[in-house]
């Protein structure tokens, strides 16, 4: 079962407006969440997290917000560049083991 | 460059044949992470050690698999009688130990591209 999901495949946005990509999830003892990048080719890259104890947490044109009631996370990329397009990966821990979404591929127009 | 590094980068091999791989973490951590990636998937978790100690396998991980962490440094992962199901990028992740009100966060190697043909 899929405990973790990316609903949307794919995201194209116009260089410089807003990014917002989606997370859902189902396990309520999830306590660390995580968002990665990933180049075709490439690992994927850690990006950014937030631990369950917070709703929001910002690094630079990234923030992650985490809606816990509603199980639901959102990576907001802005403004988007070119550079910043890849595939994305949210990720959910309890304990050991991490789970992956199915990722969303994010192309910027420039 | 101090990153996971994980080798080969590809592998290509004919059913039957046994194939392994390598995964060397970054130096100060302490627990190392074998994940499977197919198509249009995320990664999938395999197996976990902490130290030189096998901690955590998935269902995932038949019996065909096997990994180890002698001296709880680099890692190998060997798959015997290679079937076409298991072609897929086979990735590597090392973190340190989890500390209170920090989350873990892990950082992947390249990964291992494996095509069995």
């Amino acid at each position: 079962d899929q405990q973790v999901k990316q609903n949307s495949p794919s995201l194209r946005v116009q260089e410089g407006r807003i990014s917002i990509l989606n997370c859902d999830y189902t396990n309520s003892m999830f306590d660390y969440f995580l968002w990665y990048k990933k180049y075709p080719a490439e690992g994927p890259t850690f990006l950014i997290s937030i631990s369950s104890i917070k709703d929001k947490n910002e690094d630079g044109r990234f923030t992650v917000f985490l809606n816990k009631s509603a199980k639901h996370l959102s990576l907001h990329i802005v403004p988007s560049q070119p550079g910043d397009s890849a595939v994305y990966f949210c990720a959910a821990s309890a304990g050991n083991q991490f789970y992956f979404g199915t990722g969303t591929s994010l192309t910027v127009i420039p | 460059d101090t990153g996971v590094s994980q080798d080969p980068r590809h592998k290509i091999t004919k059913r039957g044949q046994n194939v392994t791989f390598r995964c060397d973490p970054i130096s100060e951590h302490n627990r190392l992470y074998w994940y499977r990636q197919t198509l249009g998937q995320g990664p999938e978790f395999l197996t976990y050690f902490q130290n030189e100690a096998q901690l955590e396998k998935s269902r995932l991980l038949s019996d065909r698999f096997s990994a180890e962490r002698p001296k709880g440094s680099f890692s190998t992962l060997e798959i015997q009688r290679t079937e076409q199901g298991d072609s897929a990028m086979y990735l590597c992740a090392s973190s340190a130990n989890r500390d209170r009100g920090v989350g873990e966060t892990q950082y992947f190697g390249p990964g291992t591209r494996l095509l069995v043909l």
